[in-house]
């Protein structure tokens, strides 16, 4: 089945630098690779997503790259402000499947 | 408002005693899924269905019941509960499948004494 690796654990950073979460995934087959972003006492919340015919996808601050020969994806947040600290999950699927298979979480602190 | 809803939200029970977790969309989507939270180990898929009278197994299924009558509805069964299945536990729904975006509820927070 799917595995996927996420990294680092933990991420703290000054308000306004840039944080990068890495994700790496075992299966070729898998297509579609969502971020969530759980804030405390929450669910996850997708905040990007993105399918393996593109390699990067960009909403505002957020933007995520996508490498398939690597079996790697990256989530990017530039200009990182105190409300973006939260727990990152990043997940791996595969059209019309039903199973999804998360990462471990990044849990990011912004320091103001 | 388009949302999951979960209940109870928070749970203390003792071993052995039969519960279920109800949760419930109004969004009218085919796919519906259950997650188990614990530290460090991010969020693993229990069950998931594809539509009505549609279910699987995740990747940690053992311990679970689930069946999915009605569309909206998707029920987290434990019959026999254990220690180790003291959790935060989501319920999520998508359009589709699992590739589509899934929108996930409040979280059932279990504890099994």
């Amino acid at each position: 089945g799917e595995n996927v690796e996420q990294h680092p654990s933990t991420l703290s950073v000054q308000e306004g630098d840039s944080a990068v979460i890495k994700c790496t995934y075992s299966d070729s087959a898998s297509n579609y690779f969502p971020w969530y972003k759980q804030e405390l006492g929450k669910g996850p919340q997708l905040i990007i997503d993105i399918r393996s015919n593109v390699g990067e996808k960009k909403d505002q601050r957020i933007a995520v790259t996508l490498n398939k020969t690597a079996k790697h994806f990256s989530l990017h947040i530039t200009e990182t402000q105190p409300e973006d600290s939260a727990v990152y999950f990043c997940a791996a699927s595969n059209t019309n499947a039903g199973k999804s298979t998360f990462g471990d979480g990044t849990t990011l602190t912004v320091k103001p | 408002e388009a949302q999951v809803t979960q209940n109870p939200r928070y749970l203390i029970t003792v071993t052995g005693k039969k519960l279920t977790v109800t949760c419930s969309q109004n969004m009218n989507h085919e796919y519906m899924s259950w997650y188990r939270q614990d530290p460090g180990l991010g969020l693993r898929q229990i069950y998931y269905s594809m539509n009505v009278e549609v279910t699987d197994k995740g990747d940690v299924p053992e311990g679970y019941k689930v069946s999915r009558k009605e569309k909206r509805n998707f029920p987290l069964i434990l019959e026999s509960p254990s220690p180790n299945q003291t959790s935060l536990y989501f319920c999520a729904s998508s359009i589709r499948s699992s590739y589509n975006e899934q929108f996930f509820g409040p979280g059932t927070r279990l504890t099994v004494l």
